[in-house]
């Protein structure tokens, strides 16, 4: 089974200010995929970028950016300057046993960006 | 796009009520799953369903059970309802394995 790691409970950054969220997962799957989700205030879960294992550069989107380690296992996010919209629950989710099983999600970090 | 559509948005149900939470999906996704989420767990998975008639239990299956008879819908059933069922319970879909999830909006229910 999949594990995931995100250690930052809450985070609490000034607007403007970079912030990056850690994920770090274990898997026995040689081949898998990574996702990230934003859970905004209103509750719905919202995809935010999907990562498989054989691609390791890192993704910018944005505002947005991932970087994929897979000699740590970590998939972490960065926010740069960060704005008020972006506070919400960031999860980090695995997908398991070659997406036999479904996402294995994190406990998410509480993101609060101050004005 | 995909909907996810969840029957209800709060819920209040009785001690060893029986209560189904119904969940729909437009785009012909094979794959659908139903968590609940709690402060401080994260979400953790109830059941999932591949396939019309098909289920698969999750991490937390006990006290709950599934139908699927019609691929666009998954049913989430709470035999007899308990106060430690209280919970945000989310239902997803995806097109199959290793693609992304579309999330429902979430079923908040309340058992006293």
């Amino acid at each position: 089974a999949q594990k995931v790691t995100q250690a930052q409970t809450e985070i609490s950054v000034v607007e403007k200010e970079d912030v990056t969220l850690d994920c770090v997962y274990e898997t026995r799957d040689t081949t898998y995929y990574l996702f990230w989700y934003k859970q905004p205030p209103s509750g719905e879960l919202v995809f935010l970028i999907r990562r498989n294992s054989f691609d390791e550069q890192n993704e910018i989107s944005g505002r947005y950016s991932w970087n994929f380690q897979k000699s740590t296992s970590s998939f972490n996010f960065t926010i740069t300057a960060s704005q008020v919209v972006d506070s919400a629950v960031y999860f980090c989710a695995p997908d398991s046993g070659g997406g036999a099983d479904g996402l294995t999600f994190g406990k998410g970090t509480h993101l609060i960006i101050q004005p | 796009d995909v909907k996810v559509t969840q029957s209800s948005r709060y819920l209040v149900k009785r001690t060893g009520e029986k209560v189904f939470l119904e969940c729909v999906q437009d785009m012909d996704h094979e794959n659908m799953f139903w968590y609940r989420q709690d402060p401080g767990l994260g979400l953790r998975l109830i059941y999932f369903s591949y396939d019309v008639k098909m289920k698969e239990k999750g991490d937390i299956p006990e006290g709950y059970s599934v139908s699927r008879e019609k691929k666009e819908r998954f049913s989430l059933i709470l035999e007899s309802a308990s106060t430690n069922q209280t919970s945000m319970y989310l239902c997803a879909s995806r097109t199959g394995p290793n693609y992304g999830y579309t999330f429902g909006s979430g079923t908040r229910l309340t058992v006293v």
